[in-house]
């Protein structure tokens, strides 16, 4: 089955040091990997992606992430964290099937 | 570009009722996706709707269903309203042949 997973429900951090929220997925084929964020009573917000080339990948605000075909992964990192960055942080995978597959969300605390 | 919108924001049925969602894409963007985030399952795809059609289904009951009109704009309706149907229910566009989704504010379904 294809899936995506996020095994950390949360992530806390202190403002400046980097930090990363992790992402593993399980997909037949060339991953379509993305990375989204929602804050508080908001939709989801897109951030970056990877469909080919370079295995870093650099978004928006400062965020990049790291494919790693041997390892199945596609880390989000970001050199030094903000509080504003606190929110919740979805990655998705596009299946065999073309449907947009989540992960379970990582919520990010950053504390001043 | 004036991004996903999606009408009401905030809404509240009884048990039994039925609703009816809107969502207007991306100016130019054919394809409207729906999912539905809950606290115990996550976000889940229903379905994506191209060019009037029906492309792609998820796993949800036939009380779900949905429609596109030749502007693009879509509607979700959820028939004989269960408590489980609290949610709030995003939807998404994307361009042709894009891969990358935008998502809408998302509308707040409370069934009591």
């Amino acid at each position: 089955a294809q899936s995506v997973a996020q095994p950390e429900d949360q992530v806390n951090v202190a403002e400046g040091n980097p930090l990363t929220v992790k992402c593993t997925y399980s997909v037949s084929g060339n991953p379509y990997l993305f990375w989204y964020v929602q804050y508080p009573n908001r939709g989801l917000q897109f951030l970056l992606k990877y469909i080919t080339g370079d295995n870093l990948v650099k978004g928006s605000y400062g965020f990049e992430a790291e494919f790693n075909k041997s390892q199945t992964s596609f880390h989000l990192k970001k050199p030094s964290a903000l509080v504003s960055d606190s929110a919740l942080y979805f990655c998705a995978v596009i299946s065999s099937s073309y449907k947009l597959i989540f992960g379970s969300g990582t919520r990010l605390l950053v504390r001043p | 570009k004036a991004g996903v919108t999606q009408t009401p924001r905030y809404l509240i049925k009884t048990r039994g009722q039925q609703v009816t969602l809107s969502c207007s894409p991306i100016s130019g963007h054919r394809s409207v996706s729906w999912y539905q985030q809950t606290p115990g399952q996550g976000l889940q795809f229903l379905f994506e709707y191209f060019s009037e059609t029906q492309r792609n289904k998820g796993n949800f009951p036939g009380r779900f269903s949905g429609r596109q009109f030749s502007n693009s704009r879509s509607e979700m309706n959820v028939s004989t309203l269960e408590l489980g149907d609290s949610a709030l229910y995003l939807c998404a566009s994307k361009g042709e042949e894009a891969d990358t989704q935008y998502f809408g504010p998302g509308t707040r379904l409370t069934v009591l």
